[in-house]
């Protein structure tokens, strides 16, 4: 079956720990996507990346960061400079060419809370 | 910026009755249009995907307009039933390659 997976399903954060969420996907996607999702808000994205080896910021991306070594993972760490962690992850994949088409694709999410 | 909108935040209809659940966004220069559905605690699952040359996408229950002019777009769901509370996102496409702005949701409630 092809999609994307995320790892944990539950993570807890100490203060002052950082902590990296997986994002896995077999969809053969470029673009891979990390967004957070508050209570009563929309998504808000954090990084994206369009290729390996590459990725931009997104509209909220003080005390994250991401690497894309490989094009099925795109795994997010947050760090202890993010003030703010708890909220529930969202990792999405796109073909990332041919706009039209771009479809975009979730993985089951992660819920961080910083204990 | 692109913004989008839903309105309303929730709604409550009984089983059997039409949803009808509103997008609106700012810039019309938009590539396409997903719908998508979100359950408690999931993952974000696409319904349709509405490119800007169409004006409407069908699947089974579910029928998605696109008025670009406007900046509207409107998700009709046929005969509601109880499976169908769910919270309903809708997300532009403003960049060719994937940047997408989604709306914060409507909170669909269908009672027995």
């Amino acid at each position: 079956d092809g999609g994307i997976t995320q790892s944990p399903k539950y993570l807890f954060r100490k203060e002052g720990q950082n902590v990296t969420l997986s994002c896995e996907q077999n969809l053969n996607h470029d673009a891979m996507y990390w967004y957070r999702q508050d209570p009563g808000q929309g998504l808000r994205l954090i990084y994206y990346s369009q290729i390996v080896n590459d990725f931009q910021k997104g509209d909220i991306a003080e005390g994250y960061s991401v690497s894309r070594e490989k094009k099925e993972s795109f795994p997010l760490t947050v760090t202890s400079a993010q003030k703010n962690p708890t909220a529930f992850y969202l990792c999405a994949s796109s073909i990332g060419t041919s706009g039209l088409y771009n479809e975009q694709f979730f993985g089951p999410g992660t819920r961080l809370t910083v204990l | 910026k692109q913004e989008v909108t839903q309105i309303p935040a929730a709604l409550s209809v009984p089983e059997g009755e039409n949803l009808v659940l509103n997008c609106s966004f700012t810039d019309s220069a938009i590539y396409n249009l997903q719908w998508f559905r979100q359950d408690p605690g999931k993952g974000l699952t696409s319904l349709l995907l509405i490119q800007s040359s169409q004006r409407e996408q069908t699947s089974g229950r579910l029928n998605a307009s696109l008025d670009k002019s406007s900046g509207r777009s409107t998700l009709y769901i046929a005969a509601s039933q109880p499976g169908d509370s769910a919270t309903y996102l809708c997300a532009v496409l403003t960049d060719s390659w994937g940047k997408f702005q989604f709306g914060a949701g409507t909170q669909v409630v269908v009672t027995p």
